[in-house]
Parts: structure tokens; C-alpha cells; sequence
């Protein structure tokens, strides 16, 4: 019930694309989900986060889509470009509790 | 901007080796962790802790231990390093569970 359950594992989209990143969770309890990006030979670092009360947030470019009662949230990124190349990873987590649960993590390749 | 820094960016140790991995942040967080990164497992928490001498197991703690004497140093201890202790090893600190900010990581490589 703690997992979040990421897919795809991997992803190639043409410049100007629209990759789309998904997960599931079990737990209602969960009111926190960030995505982060980590470029290679870098940590992650915070991209864009969603509590449950809104269904979508946008910045820049990315935007968080939130389903409350199918449990899924996902990650667009509109115009897509060579540079987003990188990892992403969906995370959740609990307002009484200060750790995030990770997804597994999708590498995104951007072709020119 | 919050600095998290590890102290080193490459490692080759040996099998048996007792290890030390440091990080240090510069924002006076409370939080820090450690987390070991492999290919298509992703993030698994090794260890982390809230305060100043406390330490709590996460999800794949055997190998490993911990020390936090002060509050901005987390250092992570493989007792005696393995080979399947092969890995990416990144620190993190937070305030709260809005934004951790993660070191660069080290890579370390145990023969």
C-alpha cells in the first residue's frame, strides 16, 4: 500500500513531442506528489508538485495532471525539447510523515 | 540556494573495507538522508534522520549505519563493503517533505 507504481520505464519522443509520465498509488492517505528531475552525474531536484485538491498545475511547460479517485497522477511536457532529457521520478507522501515514497523512475530521451 | 555536498564524487574501495561516505548542508535543515541509486530500482532510502543523534532504519539498512553528530553532517558507514554494494549513493535534506534537495551523489565501486 506504501508504493508508487511508475511507468514507463522509459520513453523516446521527438522534439516538439508530448511525453506523458504516469503513476498509481494505493494510499488515500497521501496528500504531497512532486515530480523530480535528475540530469546524469547530478541528484534530483524538485520540478513541479500537486496536492490533491486541485486536478492539474501547471508551470512553465510542465504540468501535473491529478485523478483523485482512480489514484494516478501524471507528467506532460508540452513542446518538448533535447535538454529535458533526464530522469524522472514521481513521488508521495503524508502530511504526518516526512518521507517520500519514490516511483521507479523514467528516462526520457528527447530526439532532435 | 541549499547546498547539500558530498564529499566526494568517486570511490574504488575494496571487499572488506570500512567505508565512510559525508554530507554536509548549509541551510540548517533537520532532515537528511541517505538514499542508494541503481538502474531500474530507483531510489531506496538506506537511512535517515530527523534530529541530531537519531537515526531511523529505511527500507534496505543491512551493510550500512549511520552518524549524525551535528546538525548539518550525515555520514553514511558500510561497515565491511561488499561488491553488491556497487552503487550510486545520494544525500538529501529537507525541512519537511516539500522539496528535498539532493547532493550530486557519489559513485562508488567496490572490488
Amino acid at each position: 500500500q506504501q508504493q508508487v507504481k511508475q511507468s514507463p520505464q522509459s520513453l523516446i519522443v521527438q522534439k516538439g513531442g508530448i511525453p506523458i509520465i504516469n503513476c498509481a498509488y494505493e494510499n488515500t492517505a497521501f496528500d504531497y506528489f512532486p515530480w523530480y528531475q535528475q540530469f546524469p552525474g547530478k541528484g534530483p531536484a524538485l520540478l513541479i508538485a500537486i496536492r490533491p485538491d486541485v486536478s492539474e498545475k501547471k508551470e512553465g511547460r510542465f504540468t501535473i495532471s491529478f485523478n483523485k479517485s482512480a489514484k494516478q497522477f501524471s507528467l506532460h511536457i508540452m513542446d518538448s525539447q533535447p535538454g529535458d532529457s533526464a530522469t524522472y521520478f514521481c513521488a508521495a507522501s503524508m502530511d504526518s510523515n516526512y518521507q517520500l515514497i519514490w516511483g521507479a523512475g523514467t528516462k526520457l530521451i528527447i530526439k532532435p | 540556494d541549499v547546498k547539500v555536498t558530498q564529499s566526494s564524487r568517486y570511490l574504488v574501495k575494496r571487499t572488506g573495507e570500512k567505508v565512510f561516505l559525508e554530507c554536509v548542508q548549509d541551510m540548517d535543515h533537520e532532515n537528511m538522508f541517505w538514499y542508494r541509486q541503481d538502474p531500474g530500482l530507483g531510489l531506496r532510502l538506506i537511512y535517515f534522520s530527523y534530529d541530531v543523534k537519531m537515526k531511523e532504519k529505511g527500507d534496505i539498512p543491512e551493510g550500512y549505519s549511520v552518524s549524525r553528530e551535528k546538525k548539518e553532517r550525515f555520514s553514511l558507514i558500510l561497515e565491511s563493503a561488499s561488491t553488491n554494494q556497487t552503487s550510486m549513493y545520494l544525500c538529501a535534506s529537507s525541512l519537511s517533505e516539500y522539496g528535498y534537495t539532493f547532493g550530486s551523489g557519489t559513485r562508488l565501486t567496490v572490488v
